[in-house]
């Protein structure tokens, strides 16, 4: 099955700064490729997703990369604030919507003032 | 956009009682419901994975006698955790999964379950 790793599993940075989150991913059937925000005492809510057609995607501050030879995506955000404090989570799936996400295990961003 | 609302969003009850957590899409067919448990700090866990009408599909090491999945229609779906028990508090999430609007999976808000 998939297996999905994430690195690192905390970031601090200062407010202005730019984060990234990296994760690979081991199934090459696997092409939809979603990031997910998580504040503490709540569900996950999606930030941004990308699909294996696509090597860039780019929502104002947020950007995510794929690289489908090498299996592995980030996730960029740029001019970081403090509300961006939060757990974000990768996941791999080969079907999307219908088949089961694999998640990493989490980064724990901190953006101090 | 798509939501999914999930009840209770917290729970208090005694050790030997059952719980319902109810997920609900409000405005969109879910093709599929996944039910996740997450421990602090950790990741989420999938307990089990339901298509509307089916019998639920649970990982291993999940106790489908314990934690029971309805999936009675494309916008509704139950977790209900049986003779709960202190180890059973946690964190459990739903989540929709849709072939409409470009596909994609949409969380409920979550619910935390304590056990006393």
């Amino acid at each position: 099955g998939e297996n999905v790793e994430q690195h690192p599993s905390t970031l601090s940075v200062q407010e202005g700064d730019s984060a990234v989150i990296k994760c690979t991913y081991s199934d090459s059937a696997s092409n939809y490729f979603p990031w997910y925000k998580q504040e503490l005492g709540k569900g996950p809510q999606l930030i941004i997703d990308i699909r294996s057609n696509v090597g860039e995607k780019k929502d104002q501050r947020i950007a995510v990369t794929l690289n489908k030879t090498a299996k592995h995506f980030s996730l960029h955000i740029t001019e970081t604030q403090p509300e961006d404090s939060a757990v974000y989570f990768c996941a791999a799936t080969p079907n999307s919507g219908y088949s089961t996400l694999t998640f990493g295990k989490g980064t724990m961003l901190l953006v101090s003032p | 956009g798509a939501v999914v609302s999930q009840h209770p969003s917290w729970v208090i009850c005694k050790s030997g009682t059952s719980v319902k957590i109810e997920c609900r899409s409000l405005d969109f067919q879910a093709t599929t419901m996944f039910w996740y448990r997450q421990f602090p700090k950790q990741s989420l866990m999938l307990m089990a994975t339901s298509n509307e009408g089916s019998k639920a599909t649970y990982e291993q090491g999940v106790e489908k006698d314990k934690f029971l999945i309805n999936h009675a229609s494309l916008t509704l779906s139950t977790l209900t955790v049986t003779s709960a028990h202190p180890e059973d508090s946690s964190f459990y999430i739903c989540s929709a999964g849709t072939r409409d609007r470009g596909n994609g999976y949409t969380f409920g808000s979550g619910t935390r379950l304590t056990v006393v």
